[in-house]
């Protein structure tokens, strides 16, 4: 079975704060692709990035980082020095032969940052 | 480059009422994705289609609910009557004929009212 729990259902931080969106993942298969993705109150949703289960190393991307470990099935989500701007709800998925190649989305952490 | 294009934003209707919802993908994308998302909740995948073809529709309520995509660009999904467990936003995304990568760019959303 394909599953994918953010524990997480609201955070609150202050503006520059640090932030961790928790992931957690059920799959069987042995090739499968992590996401996150982000939906502002405009609706869209806006792809930050994608990790192949072959590949453990964490990622940097500006103020982004992501830190995937298989051996407790997480893909994790930090945003440091946190902005107003990145108020949104964040989704983590997964995707895999056994969901059809269909994305697997998490139910959503809704993160509000306030001045 | 014009983004997926959603129409209407918004809808409102009374229940049994029939009611449609347009997307045009992103020029080129040739896989097309309807997926529901209700309040609260991650995105479900309704269908996806490959071109004109639909290659994966086993969530989409057939008793109700149909979609097409005639010439392999533009999509229309259609319900038939509405009920209302269907308010919910309706999300139309497309990717890259690049395989199953996952990455998909997302239009607006439709929002359903069913009263």
């Amino acid at each position: 079975a394909q599953k994918v729990t953010q524990a997480q259902t609201e955070i609150s931080v202050v503006e520059k704060e640090d932030v961790t969106l928790d992931c957690v993942y059920e799959t069987r298969d042995t090739t499968y692709y992590l996401f996150w993705y982000k939906q502002p109150p405009s609706g869209e949703l806006v792809f930050l990035i994608r990790r192949n289960s072959f590949d453990e190393q964490n990622e940097i991307s500006g103020r982004y980082s992501w830190n995937f470990q298989k051996s407790t099935s997480s893909f994790n989500f930090t945003i440091t020095a946190s902005q107003v701007v990145d108020s949104a709800v964040y989704f983590c998925a997964l995707l895999s032969s056994n969901s059809g190649y269909a994305l697997n989305f998490g139910k959503g952490t809704s993160l509000l940052v306030t001045p | 480059e014009a983004g997926v294009v959603q129409s209407p934003r918004y809808k409102i209707i009374e229940k049994k009422q029939p009611v449609a919802f347009w997307c045009n993908p992103i020029s080129g994308h040739n896989t097309l994705y309807w997926y529901l998302q209700n309040l609260g909740q991650g995105p479900e995948l309704l269908i996806r289609y490959e071109n004109e073809e639909a290659v994966d529709d086993s969530q989409l309520p057939k008793d109700r609910f149909s979609a097409e995509r005639l010439k392999g660009v533009d999509s229309t999904l259609k319900i038939q009557p509405a009920e209302l467990g269907d308010s919910a936003v309706y999300l139309c995304a497309s990717s890259s004929p690049r395989g199953n990568t996952g990455e998909l760019f997302f239009g607006e959303g439709s929002r359903l009212t069913v009263l």
